[in-house]
Formats: C-alpha cells, structure tokens, sequence
C-alpha cells in the first residue's frame, strides 16, 4: 500500500456521461498530481494542486476540471466523455510543492468509456 | 517539455540473465526517477537519482546528468521483474516527463 488512495478503481460508463475520480493523498503530502495512461499517449501530467491551489497544468482537456479540498483530497471530473477518454488514471502526491520532495503514485482508476 | 528517449523498448530474459536499460533526455534535469509498473498497472518507485549512482538489491541506476541518460541495471533477473519500467525527469519541478518505457518479459 502506497498510502496514496484512488477510488473506484474501475468504472465504466457510457459516452457522453460525467464521472468523479477521487484521491486521497499519503499522510502529510500536500501536492497532489493526476496523470493518465493510455495506449496512444503513455503517461501523461494532467494537473498539479498544492494545498488547494492549482500550482501546474499540463495536457489536461478543457471537458475535465480538478480540484483539491481543505481536508487535502482531490477529485478529477470528466465530462462529456468520448470513448478516447478511457485510461489508466493515476493520481500521485508529494509533500512539498515539487518533484523533489519525493512522488507516490496511488494504484489507479481504470475507465473503460463504451 | 523534456523528449524523452528509452531503449530498448521490449526485452524478453530468461530467469538468471541480466540486462541495461537505458534513458536518453532532451535537456538538462533537476531530477529524475525510475518507476516500475507491474502487470496489475500499479507504479511503483524504484530510485530517485538526478545524478550519480545508486543500488537497491539487484537493481541500480546511474545517471549521467551532463551527458543527459540514465541506465538502470537488472541483475539476475525474476519472474516478478517482468512490467514495463519508466524512466521521468523532472519538468520544471511540478511533473514528471514519462517516456514509453521499456517493456520486459522475465521467462522461467
């Protein structure tokens, strides 16, 4: 166990639909990361909070949106989602606000778009 | 971003065998990491090494900042090494730059 907690860890849903993934970070980690993983793409950053800012965007669509909450948690929403959108998603966190202060990945959200 | 570069990008070892794995990045790096991702997805760290060498059991890195690469080594090889194995520099201090990865099959 990683400490980082992604849920659910599979989801399948229709085009069009909106889904809510959510992750709690280890223990005393204030950034929190979200990447997606698919065939085409690889691992991609998607989006960077630190203490409930917005710290760095990457190649995040505009149909999805983050946020991280005061108790540290994150959630990634999807929307209008196209069958392009299934992947692997992670969510990481670290303590600090950087790569430096150590990276743990949670074990994912699988989303399957049919 | 950073272009990352690794090779090669599938290896299959019998059990026992070793093998070099390496990492070719674009521009100069802060940081890098290597990361294992097994066959049930989950990634898992292996080393943070921006520069220098490191070992942790059977596994070690180097990296070679100046010359922009990084090697990580696998020394008789298990079944269970088998995944795809990352290497990330660092972007600016925010994220990590993944590139394809090297996927390795470990056979008995």
């Amino acid at each position: 166990d990683s400490g980082v907690t992604q849920t659910p860890k599979h989801l399948i849903t229709a085009t069009g639909q909106r889904v809510t993934l959510r992750c709690s970070p280890r223990s005393g980690d204030l950034s929190v990361y979200w990447y997606q993983q698919s065939l085409d793409q690889g691992l991609q950053f998607l989006i960077q909070y630190y203490n409930g800012e917005e710290r760095a965007k990457g190649n995040i669509l505009e149909r999805f949106s983050a946020q991280q909450f005061p108790d540290l948690h994150s959630e990634l929403n999807l929307s209008s989602l196209e069958l392009g959108d299934s992947a692997l998603y992670f969510c990481a966190s670290s303590s600090g606000g950087g790569v430096s202060y150590g990276y743990t990945f949670g074990s994912g959200t699988r989303l399957t778009v049919v | 971003g950073i272009q990352v570069e690794q090779s090669p990008p599938d290896l299959i070892l019998q059990e026992g065998a070793n093998s070099t794995l390496r990492c070719n990045f674009s521009d100069s790096v802060n940081n890098l990491q290597w990361f294992h991702q097994n066959p049930w997805g989950q990634l898992i760290n292996l080393f943070y090494i921006p520069s220098g060498t490191k070992q942790n059991g059977r596994l070690s890195a180097t990296t070679v900042a100046t010359e922009r690469y990084s090697l990580l080594y696998i020394s008789s090889s298990q079944t269970t090494d088998s995944g795809v194995y990352f290497c990330a520099p660092e972007d600016s201090g925010y994220a990590l730059n993944f590139g394809k990865g090297t996927s390795l099959l470990v056979t008995p």
